[in-house]
Order: C-alpha cells, then structure tokens, then sequence
C-alpha cells in the first residue's frame, strides 16, 4: 500500500518568506509526526499530534513554526519568516493507533533551503 | 530517555555479517532498545527492538547483554543496499507516543 508522502520534494525560498510542508500519512494511521533532520545530525522531534490535537510539541524551536492536522488525516508544517538555519530536511512519520510497539513510518522528506 | 553511544561508521564485506554495537549503560528497566535505519535520501525505517531477550525478524537480529548495558544489531548477510546510517535508541515501554529521539548514529559502510 501506499507510505507516507510528502510535498514538494524540495522547497526553496528566500529569507523571510513564509512556506508550507504537507504531510500525507498512511491511511488509517492516527498518530503523526514532523521531525527536522540537519546535514550531519539524526532526526529531531518537532511535534505529535494524536488525531486532530497536537499532543506534544515541545521540539518545536520557536513560535515562528506551527502544523496543523484539521481532519485528523493530512497534516501541514508552517515556517513564518524563515531564517537560514530552517535550512533542513523536514520528515513526516505516522503510526498505527497507540500501542507502544507500533512503529512509524517515514516519508521521504522534504528538503527546505532558505537562501 | 536513556543516551546511547554508537561509533561513527564502520565498514563490512559484502555477504558478511554486519555487527553494531551500541552503549546505552543508564538504561533503565522499563526502557527498550530500538534500531531504526536511513538510507541516503530516504527517512529512517524501524528494523527491530527488544527489551531483555534477543530478538530476531526478517531484517535483523538483535542481542542485548544480560546487565542490559549494550547491544548488538546483527545483519546476518549484508548486501550493498544495507549502506545506510544506523540509530539505536531507548526508549520507554508505552512510550509510544512520544517523538523518537535520534543520536548521529552509525554510517555503515558494505564494500563490494
């Protein structure tokens, strides 16, 4: 079946702009995650949201990040006045329910430079 | 969550086994152990996790030591598409909620 996809692929802007990140999670799946990957680093927790909530964003860096998920389904990443340290691969991850052991599954992410 | 240590990057032959050693020694007795793969350009993919008994599914098979201390994920024949970064991570048991919490991890290397 279809994974977890992400768009655009690639996003490039220019400092200060706004932009947005989609997530589409695999079908079904209720639990959703934004991480942000910089060269180098592993994946860093962003934000979860459970259903249409988000349940925990503590990793978001600061009040110019923001994601919703008004249907419970489609999610999107908002970045206001980008800087060029937003600079990063952006991956989204659904799970199956709540179960502990439930694994997420990734999206190919999406690559955001701010110039 | 429990810190984990893993070396940089290692390398294996192909159609060797491919052994990853990771040091999570303040892992506490609710916390399991986790391995999760990234293949270049690709977001990281689960593999395995266990808590006190070695596991083994399709992909892998992981030992952890009896103190629980550290662990080893074992790719019993590694093919050149196992060249990815490995991350072990611990993590507690109905935690599965919270975001994953990812080191650098390991390069793993297969030459042909």
């Amino acid at each position: 079946g279809a994974g977890v996809s992400q768009t655009p692929s690639n996003k490039v802007t220019e400092k200060g702009k706004y932009v947005e990140l989609r997530c589409d999670p695999i079908s079904g799946h209720t639990a959703l995650y934004w991480y942000r990957q910089s060269l180098g680093q592993g994946p860093e927790f962003l934000i979860y949201f459970q259903g249409t909530g988000a349940a925990d964003d503590s990793g978001l860096p600061n009040d110019r990040f923001f994601a919703v998920r008004p249907e419970g389904s489609v999610s999107t990443l908002k970045i206001q006045r980008t800087e060029r340290g937003d600079s990063a691969v952006y991956l989204c991850a659904s799970r199956a329910g709540t179960g502990a052991y439930n694994e997420q599954f990734f999206g190919p992410g999406t690559r955001l430079t701010v110039l | 969550d429990a810190k984990t240590t893993q070396p940089p990057s290692m390398d294996c032959a192909e159609g060797r086994a491919a052994n990853l050693p990771c040091n999570h020694s303040t892992i506490s007795g609710n916390e399991y152990v986790y391995w999760y793969r990234q293949i270049h350009s690709q977001g990281p993919q689960y593999i395995i996790h266990g808590l006190k008994n070695n596991e083994t599914n399709e992909m892998a098979s992981l030992i952890i030591t009896e103190d629980r201390k550290s662990s080893t994920l074992i790719l019993p024949h590694a093919t050149l598409r196992d060249t990815a970064v490995y991350y072990c991570i611990v993590r507690v048991a109905g935690g599965g909620a919270d975001g994953l919490t990812f080191g650098k991890g390991t390069h793993l290397i297969i030459q042909p």
